[in-house]
């Protein structure tokens, strides 16, 4: 049963660099064919997509949060990263990873996300 | 890319029928038939429950239905159970960023 636990720093101050890592368990980051997303949900707000990877190391980000945006991959740790730089209040939120596709039957459909982290709490304060 | 609109909340009692909109462009939900749903209940991480438009994943109840007309896909939740309070988002591919809508609250009533 694949699964995804969000770790990182849970406070960081305006203008600093927010780090946040995805582990993957129970199968390889590598495999399948898919990417893998980093999703976030400010307090009391809607999910906002911010980007994906795939294990080659191929991204693609937000064209909102690209500039500040880096999402990185470890196939020896079988684990995905999150940068955002010089962040604001605005970017406290929850912070979700997720596979990149709905897998069945040894098929895998693309564009969805089938399986989340739990979610860690990002604030963004002095 | 702006999020797509989703009407604020709805709500329905118990056995009803309750049908949740997600109005895009044809640069997303008209564009591509990779329109996906999830519910999401408090404290807890979404739950996909419908992909590819009208798709159901494995152990998601029939009642949960999914279709696209033009820029604007549709959730329908039938038979109405205590357990699909929640909050429910759209998510459209829109040809490699994906966009969410603003989220929907269903309430049974």
């Amino acid at each position: 049963q694949l699964q995804l636990q969000e770790s990182g720093s849970g406070l960081v101050k305006p203008s600093q660099t927010l780090s946040l890592t995805c582990a993957v368990s129970g199968g390889s980051i590598s495999s399948g064919g898919y990417s893998w997303s980093w999703i976030r949900q400010p307090p009391g707000k809607g999910l906002e997509w911010i980007g994906y990877i795939y294990h080659s190391g191929s991204t693609y980000y937000n064209p909102s949060l690209k500039s500040r945006v880096t999402i990185s991959v470890d196939r020896s740790k079988n684990q995905f990263s999150l940068k955002l730089s010089s962040v604001t209040a605005a970017d406290t939120a929850v912070y979700y990873c997720a596979r990149n596709a709905y897998c069945s039957g040894g098929s895998c459909y693309l564009h969805a996300f089938d399986i989340w982290g739990q979610g860690t709490m990002v604030t963004v304060s002095s | 890319q702006s999020a797509l609109t989703q009407p604020r909340s709805v709500s329905g009692s118990p056995g009803q029928s309750v049908t949740i909109s997600c109005t895009g462009t044809s640069s997303d939900v008209g564009g591509y038939n990779y329109v996906s749903w999830y519910q999401q209940h408090p404290g807890k991480a979404p739950k996909l429950m419908i992909y590819d438009v009208s798709k159901r994943p494995s152990g998601v109840p029939d009642r949960f239905s999914g279709s696209k007309s033009g820029n604007t896909a549709s959730l329908t939740i039938s038979g109405l159970q205590a357990e699909d309070e929640a909050d429910y988002y759209c998510c459209s591919y829109a040809g490699s960023p994906y966009v969410f809508g603003t989220g929907t609250k269903v309430t049974v009533l």
